[in-house]
């Protein structure tokens, strides 16, 4: 079975600051691997999506991702905060097996600091 | 393009009761998820459906059912409810379900209170 763990339940960055949000996977088999978004009241919105074509991976509103197999990650990054990045981040992996039945990390709530 | 609808958007139930909620697909898709996400928590798959059968269940109890219509459109329904239950429940759908890189286009969900 896999899983996806994300470190720090809860991220402060000052506006204009790096964003770096952390991704761990385990599974057995080569995962696809997805960052969704979370605003208050809503549904879950795609940023981006690692399908193995390639490792780097750019998505929407600036931030990209990079998949690196022998560290089983799949970090995400953005150069500089806006205070409209403040949402609640989630990981996600689904494999060949299954589908894409998503397993999702217990997501990464960003405050934007002016 | 009509995104992913979902309804109602709030619902109060007590233990013991049971409640439907209503899922519309995106146009063009034929596969619906389902997802519970408790407060403060990651979403948890629950079942998916494609072409009307189901496709994969997650770990949830038999109490938790499904059905897909001709339409693509999509119930959860839940009897005997439990106050752990209570929770945001999101709806997905996508193009195919066998394709594990295809995206998943998410509503906004139904927020259930179990009392």
């Amino acid at each position: 079975a896999q899983s996806v763990t994300q470190l720090g339940s809860h991220v402060s960055v000052s506006e204009g600051a790096l964003v770096l949000l952390r991704c761990n996977y385990s599974s057995s088999v080569p995962p696809y691997l997805f960052w969704y978004v979370q605003y208050p009241n809503q549904g879950l919105q795609l940023l981006l999506k690692y399908t193995s074509a390639a490792t780097l991976v750019k998505g929407i509103n600036g931030f990209e991702a990079e998949f690196k197999k022998s560290e089983t990650s799949f970090h995400l990054t953005k150069p500089s905060a806006h205070m409209s990045d403040a949402a609640e981040y989630f990981c996600a992996v689904s494999v060949g097996t299954a589908g894409n039945k998503l397993t999702f990390g217990g997501g990464t709530r960003v405050l934007v600091k002016p | 393009e009509t995104g992913v609808t979902q309804s109602p958007t709030h619902l109060i139930k007590t233990r013991g009761q049971q409640v439907t909620l209503r899922c519309s697909s995106q146009s063009g898709h034929n596969t619906v998820s389902w997802y519970q996400q408790a407060l403060g928590q990651g979403p948890q798959f629950i079942f998916q459906y494609y072409r009307e059968e189901e496709n994969g269940r997650g770990n949830f109890p038999p109490r938790f059912s499904g059905l897909q219509f001709p339409n693509y459109s999509s119930e959860l329904n839940v009897n005997a409810l439990e106050l752990d239950d209570s929770a945001l429940y999101l709806c997905a759908s996508s193009l195919g379900g066998e394709n594990p890189t295809d995206t998943q286009y998410f509503g906004p969900g139904t927020r259930l209170t179990v009392l």
